[in-house]
Parts: C-alpha cells; sequence; structure tokens
C-alpha cells in the first residue's frame, strides 16, 4: 500500500521568501502524485498533479514540484509567499489502477508572517 | 457551477442519536467517498464508492454505514454516535476510479456530546 510522509505540521515562512513544503512517498508502483491546499473553513481543492511526463509540474498560484523517483520526492515550492498562501497543504499519492484511495498525509499548516 | 454539497455543515448531537450527512455532486461522478479529518491525522477514508449499489470499506470504517441508491448522492449515517466521531468530515467525488482528481465539499463539522 501507498503511504505519504509530510515532516513538520506547522511551517512559517516570512511575505515575499520561499515556500518550501516536504513530500516523500512510498509506492510499489509507479505513482500518481498530488498537491492539495485547504483553505479556512473550505474543503479541499487540487493544487497540482504527477502522473507521466514531464517531472516539473506547474499549479495554480504559482506553485510547482517536482517529481524525483531516485529521492522518492514530490516536494512544493513557490518563490515567493504571498499572505493569500497561508493554508494548510496535503500532499497525496494514488496509483493508475484500482479504487482510486488516494493515501494524504499529514499536512502542513503555512503560515506568512508580514 | 460543478459541485460536491454537504449538509449540514455545521451539527452538535448527543451520544446514541442516529444523523445522516448528506452528500450531493453535479458532476455525474462514479466515484464517491467520504474522509475525516482530524488534527494530526490528515484525511483518512471512511467509505468509498465505485458506483451506484457498489460500496466498500475505507481505512475507517467503525461506526459508520453508508449506502448509493442514485449516483448524486452518497449520505453518511452514524447509527449511534459516539464523542470520538466527533470531527470535519468531508465528501469527495471523481471522475476516474484510478486517483484522478477529487473533488471535495466544503466539510461537515460534528459534535458529538
Amino acid at each position: 500500500a501507498q503511504s505519504v510522509t509530510q515532516l513538520g505540521s506547522h511551517v512559517s515562512v516570512s511575505e515575499g521568501a520561499l515556500v518550501l513544503l516536504r513530500c516523500n512517498y512510498s509506492s510499489s508502483v509507479p505513482p500518481y502524485l498530488f498537491w492539495y491546499v485547504q483553505y479556512p473553513n473550505q474543503g479541499l481543492q487540487l493544487l497540482l498533479k504527477y502522473t507521466t511526463g514531464a517531472t516539473l509540474v506547474k499549479g495554480i498560484n504559482g506553485f510547482e514540484a517536482e517529481f524525483k523517483k531516485s529521492e522518492t520526492s514530490f516536494h512544493l515550492t513557490k518563490p515567493s509567499a504571498h499572505m493569500s498562501d497561508a493554508a494548510e497543504y496535503f500532499c497525496a499519492v494514488g496509483v493508475p489502477y484500482g479504487n482510486n484511495r488516494l493515501a494524504f498525509g499529514k499536512g502542513n499548516q503555512v503560515v506568512v508572517i508580514p | 457551477e460543478a459541485q460536491v454539497t454537504q449538509n449540514p455543515r455545521y451539527l452538535i448531537t448527543v451520544t446514541g442519536k442516529k444523523l445522516t450527512v448528506t452528500c450531493s455532486q453535479n458532476m455525474n461522478h462514479e466515484y464517491m467517498s467520504w474522509y475525516r479529518q482530524d488534527p494530526g491525522l490528515g484525511l483518512r477514508q471512511i467509505y468509498y464508492s465505485m458506483n451506484v449499489e457498489v460500496t466498500d470499506k475505507g481505512d475507517v470504517p467503525e461506526g459508520y454505514k453508508v449506502s448509493r441508491k442514485e449516483k448524486r448522492n452518497f449520505p453518511l449515517i452514524l447509527e449511534s454516535p459516539s464523542p470520538n466521531q466527533t470531527s470535519l468530515y468531508f465528501c469527495a467525488s471523481s471522475l476516474f476510479p484510478s486517483a484522478g482528481e477529487l473533488f471535495f465539499g466544503e466539510g461537515s463539522r460534528l459534535t458529538v456530546l
């Protein structure tokens, strides 16, 4: 079964600084990888996803992530944090068959400091 | 507008009083699922449904029931709620049952006293 590790439940970043959220996955087959964002009092929405092809994936709001098979990682980055980026971010892993049972990480709560 | 709608959004109830959280999607998705979100634990899947009349257990199904009589609806039933079911619940749907994008509802915050 696949799984995801996200370290550091709370991440503080200064406005204008780099946002880096780490995600490492475990999967016995080539994975599908996702980042979801949850704004306060809202459901999760998809930021970006990797299925096949280009390993650098660009998403909404200036975020991007790179799939590195050798490191089993899918870290999320944004060059310059904005106050509106304050939210909780979840990494998830799935496989290209079966019941769509994504395995979610425990999430990173991002705080942006003015 | 494409959406997943959950009701109620907030509910306070007492131990043992049966309740149902409704979920409806207007995207004609075959796949639907329920998750609970708890601090420090992320999202855990309760039940999922691949299609009408097809449901299966997720990671934490104890104390919950579901039904899928129509494609658009997937209610979550707590027959006898207990305080450990106090949580934030999310319904989600997807077009492809093979790790495609999940569309989430806005959540239902349940407190069981």
